[in-house]
């Protein structure tokens, strides 16, 4: 069925350090990874999107890349500051015959930034 | 900010009640999809409303039942509730025509005892 993984579950980095989180999706029909960054009783925050034409993208200090073939994506931030803690979320979704594709979201990585 | 608003922020009610939670998605946006998020887990697709019609929905029961108006602004009610139904309730608006980014409110957390 659906499904996508991600990890780690939790990462701690020192300030200026990078971050990267991985996922993994099942269904090889998927066509669009969104990453979505939330903070406490906040609603999800869309950072950074790729579609499946694209291997890369960067946007600034945060970039994404995609691997068809292995179905997997990863989201890269570099140079942390302490206002990128929060949990991050990956998802991936595809047209289901629904006006737009619902997202299948991962389980979510909790990212600590130390100053 | 998104422009995606939810009410109320939260509530608590007790097993076997009803509750009506309600979104208004940004300026120009004819979808509105609901997720269902449980403490520590990524949302869960409830279903999705275009253009006032039920779109699509995931894996819940029919006692989860929405409404979309024609200023596209949407309704998720829920019947009979379960301890279960304790989560942060979603939803996102897009403007489907032109795009697959979804926005998304800040949430109306619910309790159920």
């Amino acid at each position: 069925g659906e499904n996508v993984e991600q990890h780690p579950s939790t990462l701690s980095v020192q300030e200026g350090d990078s971050a990267v989180i991985k996922c993994t999706y099942s269904d090889s029909a998927s066509n669009y990874f969104p990453w979505y960054k939330q903070e406490l009783g906040k609603g999800p925050q869309l950072i950074i999107d790729i579609r499946s034409n694209v291997g890369e993208k960067k946007d600034q200090r945060i970039a994404v890349t995609l691997n068809k073939t292995a179905k997997h994506f990863s989201l890269h931030i570099t140079e942390t500051q302490p206002e990128d803690s929060a949990v991050y979320f990956c998802a991936a979704s595809w047209d289901y015959g629904g006006a737009t594709n619902k997202l299948i979201f991962g389980t979510g990585t909790l990212l600590a930034v130390q100053p | 900010e998104t422009g995606v608003t939810q009410s109320p922020t939260h509530l608590i009610k007790t097993r076997g009640q009803q509750v009506t939670l309600r979104c208004s998605s940004q300026s120009g946006h004819n979808t509105v999809s609901w997720y269902q998020q449980a403490l520590g887990q990524g949302p869960q697709f409830i279903f999705q409303y275009y253009r006032e019609e039920e779109n699509g929905r995931g894996n819940f029961p029919p006692r989860f039942s929405g409404l979309q108006f024609p200023n596209y602004s949407s309704e998720l009610n829920v019947n009979a509730l379960e301890l279960d139904d304790s989560a942060l309730y979603l939803c996102a608006s897009t403007e489907a025509e032109f795009t697959d980014t979804q926005y998304f409110g800040p949430g109306t957390r619910l309790t159920v005892l």
